[in-house]
């Protein structure tokens, strides 16, 4: 069956860096297009971004473009986010996600790990 | 970026009502909607998708209907474990964008 299992949560300092991981299992990895979505304590669901199933293209929230990067290695069968210059503001739980159809993108999101807590807290 | 509004942010209701949730979009988005059902503490989970196609296991007690900017989840015969908070959100365009959330009360 399909799991995703995020890690690499944690209290972090502002400014300082973290980077996600989620593992993938029970489907094809390199087929299916990724995401990262978060959730502050308490508050809504906020996008955060994609990259394609073929690598080629990846998008992000206006909110972290330029300081969260995301990738994957699908030798790995694994998706990540890197997170840098930090802010309080970005404290929430990170989801990894699938997208629902394979070889394409601009679908929505079928399967969600159980999500990793971070906290940018000095 | 798409601007998704919904409405109302919460209300209460009971087991056997029929429940109305609505999201607009700031822009048109075609039928590219989905809504999402989340439980607290739990990840969210996909309920229907291109507006008003159930996704698979979902009861049919659930539909979805609208296109371009205004599009309705109807609840009918709510369950006990319907109790929850729903989230719309557009994949017609990046970034992709939620709605705040409906949270769905007893």
């Amino acid at each position: 069956q399909v799991q995703l299992v995020e890690s690499g949560g944690g209290v972090v300092q502002p400014g300082r860096s973290l980077r996600l991981s989620c593992a993938a299992s029970g489907f094809t990895f390199r087929s299916y297009g990724m995401h990262w979505v978060r959730q502050a304590p308490g508050k809504g669901l906020e996008w955060v971004a994609v990259k394609w199933y073929d690598g080629s293209n990846e998008y992000y929230a206006d909110s972290v473009k330029g300081r969260f990067t995301i990738s994957r290695e699908s030798s790995k069968n694994t998706l990540y986010l890197q997170m840098n210059s930090l802010r309080a503001d970005d404290t929430a739980v990170y989801y990894c996600a699938r997208d629902s159809l394979p070889n394409s993108s601009g679908w929505p999101l079928d399967y969600w790990g159980q999500g990793t807590l971070v906290t940018v807290s000095s | 970026a798409i601007r998704m509004t919904q409405s109302p942010s919460s209300f209460s209701a009971s087991t056997g009502d029929r429940v109305t949730i609505t999201c607009r979009a700031s822009q048109g988005i075609s039928s590219d909607l989905a809504w999402y059902q989340q439980k607290p503490g739990k990840a969210p989970k996909l309920l229907i998708f291109a507006a008003s196609t159930l996704q698979n296991g979902v009861p049919s007690r659930f539909s979805g209907s609208g296109s371009g900017t205004d599009f309705t989840l109807t609840i009918n015969w709510l369950q006990s474990e319907d109790f929850a908070t729903y989230y719309c959100q557009q994949y017609y365009k990046y970034p992709r964008t939620f709605g705040q959330g409906t949270k769905v009360e007893v």
